[in-house]
């Protein structure tokens, strides 16, 4: 079955310890992001990548990293994690990106509590 | 920098009524356009993609139209059901990096 894999799904941490949210997709795409949903704020985009070794900023890309190594993992690195990140996460992935008009498919959300 | 508004933030319909959810989006010069649909605790499903020269797409009930020039797209749906119950979002893609810049979704709710 495609889909976008997200783990955890659910995760309560503390401040300061270094998480890693894992983004896999089965289904070949080149295009990848990360968003993060708030209350009254929407999604917003973290970061993306449009293949393997390339990635960029975001709207909101402060105190997350990514890699891209593979085409189909993309995870999301909190540092240093903070209450303000405390929010629900989403991975999504694509055929292409820029002109492209393919879907963008999205994983089933990680919600990160940070204490 | 695309805006996109859905309004109203809540709707409840009786079964069996058809609908019209709205999204605006500010700039006309997108790619495509997007409509998803959220469950509660579940992420999101793709529901219908509008390419910029198209002005509808259907999808079994559904069917989502597209005005570029007013910056509107609708999402209709036919003979609502309680199982179409859930937060609807429509995302408008512009930008040369695939960003989709999402409305804030419509919650609806279809009494029995």
């Amino acid at each position: 079955e495609a889909q976008v894999t997200q783990n955890p799904r659910y995760l309560i941490t503390v401040t300061g310890k270094k998480l890693t949210v894992t983004c896999s997709q089965n289904m070949n795409h080149e295009y990848m992001s990360w968003y993060r949903q708030d209350p009254g704020l929407g999604l917003r985009q973290i970061y993306y990548s449009m293949n393997v070794e390339v990635t960029d900023k975001g709207d909101v890309p402060e105190g997350y990293k990514v890699s891209r190594k593979e085409k189909r993992n993309f995870p999301l690195i909190l540092e240093s994690p903070s209450p303000n990140q405390t929010s629900l996460y989403f991975c999504a992935s694509s055929l292409a990106a820029g002109r492209s008009n393919q879907p963008q498919h999205f994983g089933d959300g990680t919600r990160l509590s940070i204490l | 920098k695309q805006e996109v508004t859905q309004i109203p933030a809540a709707l409840s319909v009786p079964e069996g009524e058809n609908l019209v959810l709205n999204c605006s989006f500010t700039d006309s010069a997108i790619y495509n356009l997007q409509w998803f649909r959220q469950d509660p605790g579940k992420g999101l499903t793709s529901l219908l993609l509008i390419q910029s020269s198209q002005r509808e797409q259907t999808s079994g009930r559904l069917n989502a139209s597209l005005d570029k020039s007013s910056g509107r797209s609708t999402l209709y749906i036919a003979a609502s059901q309680p199982g179409d119950s859930a937060t609807y979002l429509c995302a408008a893609n512009t930008g040369a990096n695939s960003k989709l810049t999402f409305g804030k979704g419509i919650t609806l709710s279809v009494r029995p």
